[in-house]
């Protein structure tokens, strides 16, 4: 079983649909973190969080640590948000590495 | 501020042949982290370098080697190519070694032949 789980792996949404991608882990952590991916490779980190929420743009990360759970929100979808969106933990293991999600790969169609 | 670089882009190498890749981190940043990403799969951690010391290391086999310099730029080596390293590798720096925001290069795909 994979430490970080994703759901969906894929996603398909119309333009201006909210969207959620749920992130559920096993380990204990000390950080989650959201990241996108365009095709080509390019990593961008969206957030890092280890409890609550936090808002940038139409993009909203929450975490419940006792559940070990975390979703990205996306607010008013756009053709440009089509990427892959990866959860990752950094887990305590006395330095910092990130542990990967597989990915859920959205799709916004206009 | 420069971002991450990565070099080469792309190269393409036959089994059994030695690797090179090259990695600058962003300015101010002693720590490197290298990720291995097959295709349809999220990044696996290789290793990571603090101040020019291995700082941790993921479940690969001592052909993946690595250096950090004074610069804290950083390689990564691979030796004795196997068909199942071909990959996107992804460099990403950070100003700690603690759990901090990782700023990621743009990656080197390797396709091993």
């Amino acid at each position: 079983k994979n430490e970080v789980e994703q759901s969906p792996q894929n996603l398909t949404a119309q333009e201006g649909e909210f969207i959620t991608i749920n992130c559920s882990y096993s380990v204990g952590i000390s950080a989650l973190h959201w990241l996108q991916q365009h095709p080509g490779g390019g990593i961008v980190s969206l957030f890092m969080l280890s409890s609550g929420k936090k808002k940038h743009g139409r993009l909203i990360a929450t975490i419940n640590i006792q559940e070990k759970h975390s979703s990205l929100h996306i607010t008013a979808s756009h053709p440009r948000d089509s990427a892959v969106y990866i959860c990752a933990v950094s887990t305590d293991s006395g330095y910092s590495t990130l542990t990967f999600g597989k990915g859920t790969m959205l799709l916004v169609s206009p | 501020e420069t971002g991450v670089t990565q070099s080469p882009t792309h190269l393409i190498k036959t089994r059994g042949q030695q690797v090179t890749l090259r990695c600058s981190s962003q300015s101010g940043h002693n720590t490197v982290s290298w990720y291995q990403q097959a295709l349809g799969q999220g990044p696996q951690f290789i290793f990571q370098y603090y101040r020019e010391e291995e700082n941790g290391r993921g479940n690969f086999p001592p052909r993946f080697s690595g250096l950090q310099f004074p610069n804290y730029s950083s390689e990564l080596n691979v030796n004795a190519l196997e068909l199942d390293d071909s990959a996107l590798y992804l460099c990403a720096s950070s100003p700690t070694s603690g759990p901090d925001t990782q700023y990621f290069g743009p990656g080197t795909r390797l396709t091993v032949l």
